[in-house]
């Protein structure tokens, strides 16, 4: 079956500093992935849409300067939470999507704590 | 109203028990998601459907378009079935719309 890991699946940082998330889809090709943030207890929201080659579409009230992704190849995607913040302390969730296919696949995910 | 409802919000069953999870949603769609979210926080994808019925082990998804209605049927249940069951559906364009999930506590 399509795996999708995270990496880290846990980062703690120090408000200020950029936290980079890395999203792979291991063993296919994956044309889209999504982005999404989950709060204790709550459903996933989704951030951002990326496609391969080209940039992300945000979803409303995301700020696109502090949530950087890029996906720049097939088979990665990654999410830079720049000048973190306390507030941005969450669980980061990725899913991926071959082309023309309904399905997608999940990450583990990755807990950020911003101190 | 939130385009994707689930029922109910919380369920604590007696290990053994049959678990029937609820799902309406209110737009048209191409596919419904059934996703496992465990304490750990990692999201499996249990069953993805368009129509019919489809069964994996001990857990079976229906749906019925002309209803909206979609549900997720757990047979002999177990402690390790304990999660987070959330629906989503894949309206227009690449979107998944998520239901607020429904937490499952099987007793031994």
């Amino acid at each position: 079956g399509a795996v999708v890991s995270q990496h880290p699946s846990r980062v703690i940082c120090k408000s200020g500093t950029s936290v980079k998330i890395e999203c792979r889809s291991l063993d296919f090709q994956a044309t889209t992935m999504f982005w999404y943030r989950q709060f204790p207890k709550q459903s996933l929201m989704l951030m951002a849409t990326s496609n391969e080659g080209s940039k992300a579409t945000y979803e409303q009230g995301v700020e696109k300067d502090k949530f950087l992704i890029n996906h720049a190849s097939l088979t990665l995607s990654t999410l830079t939470v720049t000048s973190a913040h306390p507030e941005d302390s969450s669980f980061y969730i990725c899913s991926a999507a071959r082309a023309r296919s309904y399905e997608q696949y999940f990450g583990p995910g990755t807990r950020l704590t911003v101190t | 109203k939130n385009e994707v409802e689930q029922s109910p919000q919380n369920l604590t069953a007696q290990e053994g028990e049959f678990i029937t999870i609820n799902c309406s949603y209110s737009v048209g769609i191409s596919a419904l998601h059934w996703l496992q979210q465990h304490p750990g926080g990692g999201i499996v994808s249990l069953f993805m459907l368009s129509s019919g019925k489809k069964k994996h082990g001990r857990l079976i998804a229906t749906i019925n378009i002309q209803e909206k209605h979609s549900s997720l049927h757990i047979t002999a249940s177990h402690p390790r079935d304990s999660a987070v069951y959330i629906c989503a559906v894949k309206s227009s364009g690449d979107k998944l719309t998520f239901g607020t999930g429904t937490r499952l506590a099987v007793r031994p």
